[in-house]
């Protein structure tokens, strides 16, 4: 069926190391592809989407890269900081609806 | 502003009873969301809004109702508490479907 999900359920970095996080995706007919990030014992944050055309997006020391021909998306976090533990979700909205569809989730573990 | 805020925080309903989780928002938001998040697991939408009057259900809408009297609230409906309705509830808003805001979660156990 139609799913968003993860490659790895958690990954562990050294500070100053960047992190990639991965993301697999099944449903092409995805308008956008979005990151977030869950603090313990909050609400999910947003990060940075990138539309389904585009194959790169950069933010705050972060990039978004999608490869639609392997239905791939990743996270890249720049010089990792203790800051940045947290549980990283990747989403996707369908064209024309605004509701989203989260994956499980990768763990970031940042080692000082 | 205070963003999205849900009440109450922490929750145990025995089986049977049924409660009602509120969520509000002050951004002027049209679309507001409820996901339910079991543990080490992803969000799964439970009901969405796309404006006042206007709801639909989502990916697990069995057991769950909602309401949108007003754009500034949405709250949602426990009507008979199954312990699997144990989760931590979340409520979001946004005006542009990516970027959502979400609220701090209620915790509910159903014993």
């Amino acid at each position: 069926g139609e799913s968003v999900g993860l490659h790895l359920p958690t990954l562990s970095v050294q500070e100053g190391d960047n992190s990639i996080i991965n993301c697999a995706y099944s449903n092409s007919a995805s308008d956008y592809f979005i990151w977030y990030k869950q603090e313990s014992g909050k609400g999910p944050q947003f990060i940075i989407d990138i539309r389904s055309n585009m194959d790169k997006r950069q933010g705050q020391r972060v990039t978004v890269l999608l490869n639609k021909t392997v239905k791939h998306l990743s996270l890249q976090i720049a010089a990792t900081q203790p800051g940045d533990s947290a549980v990283y979700f990747c989403a996707e909205r369908k064209a024309g609806r605004r509701a989203l569809t989260f994956g499980s989730g990768t763990r970031l573990q940042v080692q000082p | 502003n205070a963003g999205v805020t849900q009440t109450p925080k922490f929750r145990i309903l025995k089986i049977g009873q049924s409660m009602t989780l509120q969520c509000t928002q002050d951004m002027n938001h049209n679309y507001m969301y409820w996901y339910r998040q079991d543990p080490g697991m992803g969000l799964k939408l439970i009901y969405y809004s796309v404006g006042a009057g206007i709801t639909d259900k989502g990916e697990v809408p069995n057991g769950y109702n909602v309401s949108r009297s007003t754009t500034e609230d949405f709250p949602l409906r426990l009507e008979l508490a199954a312990p699997s309705q144990t989760s931590v509830y979340f409520c979001a808003s946004t005006d542009s479907g990516n970027e959502q805001f979400f609220g701090p979660g209620t915790r509910l156990t159903v014993l």
